[in-house]
């Protein structure tokens, strides 16, 4: 089983619908979970952060987190040509040499007009 | 401006040679990671830092080589050991060893063998 695991994709809304991104994570003891924005070629960039059960909300984005079921989700309102990316997921665990950041292997969003 | 930055952007590599890969930051954070992205298989861990002058191995740690002997620099050596190098490079930090808290990436560094 992996670490972090994300659908592939391709996920394909059109515009204006709400985008509903999932993962999973096998590590109970993963504390900090992250959704993570890449276009082609670029570098990750940081869309939320979250850390305990329930929902976060920042502007069109949510993150929701159940930890019991080791699910982590994102939904995008409205979504726009813009969000058309690569999401990945991140999960923190502890091995034995300390923590690590874990990824998953991404979900390609495609908004259509 | 505050950051990370990793250099070249761009890198060819002959078979059988080693290269360096370099990350630095000004962010004052503790800890730094290298990824390797290959197409379809997000990102894997290759080494990280948690403090100056120690550095532990990730998932894929064969045929690369670290070192970490000032807070702002991490420079990975992709070794000739490393039998297929081509990937996209991926340099990272967060504040805390901890990992709770986001990690900053750099720019990527696109390595191919020639």
């Amino acid at each position: 089983q992996k670490e972090v695991e994300q659908n592939s994709g391709p996920l394909s809304v059109p515009e204006g619908a709400i985008a509903s991104l999932n993962c999973t994570y096998s590590d109970r003891g993963s504390q900090s979970f992250f959704w993570y924005r890449q276009y082609s070629g670029k570098s990750p960039e940081l869309i939320m952060s979250i850390y305990s059960n329930g929902d976060k909300e920042d502007g069109r984005f949510t993150a929701q987190l159940n930890k019991a079921s080791q699910y982590v989700s994102l939904l995008i309102r409205d979504s726009q040509p813009s969000d058309s990316a690569t999401y990945l997921c991140a999960v923190n665990g502890v091995t034995g040499g300390g923590n690590k950041l874990t990824f998953g292997t991404g979900t390609q969003l495609k908004v259509e007009l | 401006d505050g950051g990370i930055t990793q250099s070249p952007k761009y890198l060819f590599r002959k078979e059988g040679q080693n290269v360096t890969l370099s990350c630095e930051q000004n962010l004052n954070h503790d800890a730094m990671y290298w990824y390797r992205q290959d197409p379809g298989q997000g990102l894997r861990l290759i080494y990280y830092s948690q403090i100056v002058n120690d550095f532990q191995k990730g998932d894929i740690a064969e045929g690369y080589s670290v070192s970490r002997e000032k807070k702002e620099s991490f420079p990975l050596t992709v070794t000739s050991a490393q039998k297929n190098p081509t990937a996209f490079y991926l340099c990272a930090s967060t504040f805390s060893p901890l990992m709770n808290t986001e990690a900053f990436f750099g720019q990527g560094t696109r390595l191919t063998v020639v």
